[in-house]
């Protein structure tokens, strides 16, 4: 059971939209502490995708965005292409485990 | 180029011990905090520990606190993690990574508790 809630899968056709969501609780995300997102590729390792809640690394496409409400975090993925097809996880920090967390991760599949 | 470079991962018996290392290179490896997240067979992300910049505090997932013990050398700008009391559990591909606004990775390296 991760400390944040993510959905097991999200799929959408070649073109669209899907958004991830990633719920927290008041020691983590809604304690203001920022979220950051991964991108994981089949047999590769994770690759951060947005930082700081919504800010891109160099590199990444303007396909990809991030937002944080609340308790509650999610990335927003436009003009779905194969290639996006891969597991995405949040992250936090949590002040009453003292330490970092995931979400359980969602795998993306491109129909 | 922002690069970690993880080694020491194999095949260990429960209750046995193994080190591995994350060589740095590319940033001020002083500057930054570090971490551990591990990835089991089939499963998802896990932090298991981290470390200040300059390794006067460290911080453990609670599984692992007790057994295993984080460091780092600054003059050789690498990255620790000593895992004693091994479980079967404790299997997964282990990633070093820079703690700062999110991880960067390594490619990791993975370790298997098995008799």
């Amino acid at each position: 059971q991760s400390v944040l809630t993510q959905p097991p899968s999200v799929s959408g056709a070649p073109g669209q939209r899907v958004t991830i969501s990633c719920t927290g609780s008041s020691s983590n995300i809604g304690a203001d502490y920022d979220v950051h997102w991964y991108q994981q590729l089949p047999g590769t390792a994770p690759k951060l995708l947005i930082y700081d809640n919504s800010n891109r690394p160099s590199g990444v496409p303007d396909r990809f965005s991030g937002s944080k409400s609340g308790t509650s975090a999610s990335l927003a993925i436009t003009g779905l292409q194969a290639e996006d097809e891969a597991d995405y996880y949040c992250q936090s920090y949590d002040s009453s485990l003292s330490g970092k967390v995931f979400g359980g991760g969602t795998k993306l599949t491109v129909l | 180029e922002v690069q970690l470079v993880e080694s020491g991962g194999g095949l260990v018996q429960p209750g046995g011990s193994r080190r591995l290392s994350c060589a740095a290179s590319g940033f001020t490896f002083s500057s930054y905090w570090m971490s551990w997240v591990r990835q089991a067979p089939g499963k998802g992300l896990e932090w298991v520990a981290n470390i200040k910049h300059d390794g006067s505090e460290q911080n453990y997932v609670d599984s692992v606190k007790g057994r295993f013990t984080i460091s780092r050398d600054n003059a050789k700008n690498s990255l620790y993690l000593q895992m004693n009391s091994l479980r079967a559990e404790d299997t997964a591909v282990y990633y070093c990574a820079r703690d700062s606004r999110g991880y960067l990775w390594g490619q990791g390296t993975r370790v298997t508790v098995s008799s």
